[in-house]
């Protein structure tokens, strides 16, 4: 079974400044897809950035990356400038490439970005 | 386009009380799941559907059944709800390969 580990309980950051969100993951599958979901007070997950296993080039997503390092196991999420509405719980999810598509997810770290 | 909808926002139940908990959505998705989040955790996988007519087990099936009659609908059972699912239940739809998962609001139950 998979297991997605986030080592950071809570993080806070200044207004434009970047912080950097930790995630480990434990596999044997060499395909497969990482996610980061936002999930804020409304409580609504919301899709922040995708990075599927077998692509070696980190994904962007305006102020958002990846630093996904496969042999590691180690998929960490970069906000540059942060802004106040990014005040969140972050979520690092797996998806293994099989029928069902199911996800595995982190306990999530609680993102403060003070003004 | 109202993408992933869940019907009710919220319910308190008595222990022993059943209830069910409907998902919708209109993205045509075949693949739909029920997720349930406690305090300070992350998702975790209840049971999932790759098609209408089908259902399958997840991390966390005890206490739950689901069906799927139709492809945009999908149906979570409580039968004799007790305090231990007290939760934040999400549901959730993506197409037929890894893709996004897309997310209902969630639906918080409480069991007393």
């Amino acid at each position: 079974a998979q297991t997605v580990t986030q080592s950071q309980p809570e993080m806070s950051v200044q207004e434009a400044e970047t912080v950097t969100l930790s995630c480990t993951y434990d596999t044997s599958e060499n395909n497969y897809y990482l996610f980061w979901y936002k999930q804020p007070p409304s409580r609504q997950m919301i899709l922040v950035i995708r990075q599927e296993a077998y692509k070696q080039q980190n994904a962007t997503e305006n102020r958002f990356s990846v630093n996904f390092q496969k042999a590691a196991k180690s998929f960490s999420l970069k906000i540059s400038d942060s802004q106040l509405g990014d005040t969140a719980m972050y979520f690092c999810a797996f998806m293994r490439n099989n029928a069902g598509n199911m996800l595995t997810f982190g306990g999530g770290t609680r993102l403060m970005v003070k003004p | 386009n109202a993408g992933v909808t869940q019907t009710p926002k919220f319910r308190v139940l008595k222990t022993g009380q059943s209830m069910t908990l409907l998902c919708a959505q209109d993205m045509n998705h075949e693949y739909m799941y029920w997720y349930r989040q406690d305090p300070g955790m992350g998702l975790r996988l209840i049971h999932y559907s790759v098609g209408e007519g089908t259902t399958a087990k997840g991390e966390v099936p005890d206490g739950y059944n689901v069906s799927r009659l139709k492809k945009q609908n999908f149906l979570l059972g409580l039968e004799s709800a007790a305090p231990s699912q007290t939760s934040v239940y999400f549901c959730a739809s993506s197409p037929p390969r890894p893709d996004t998962q897309y997310f209902g609001p969630g639906t918080r139950l409480t069991v007393l």
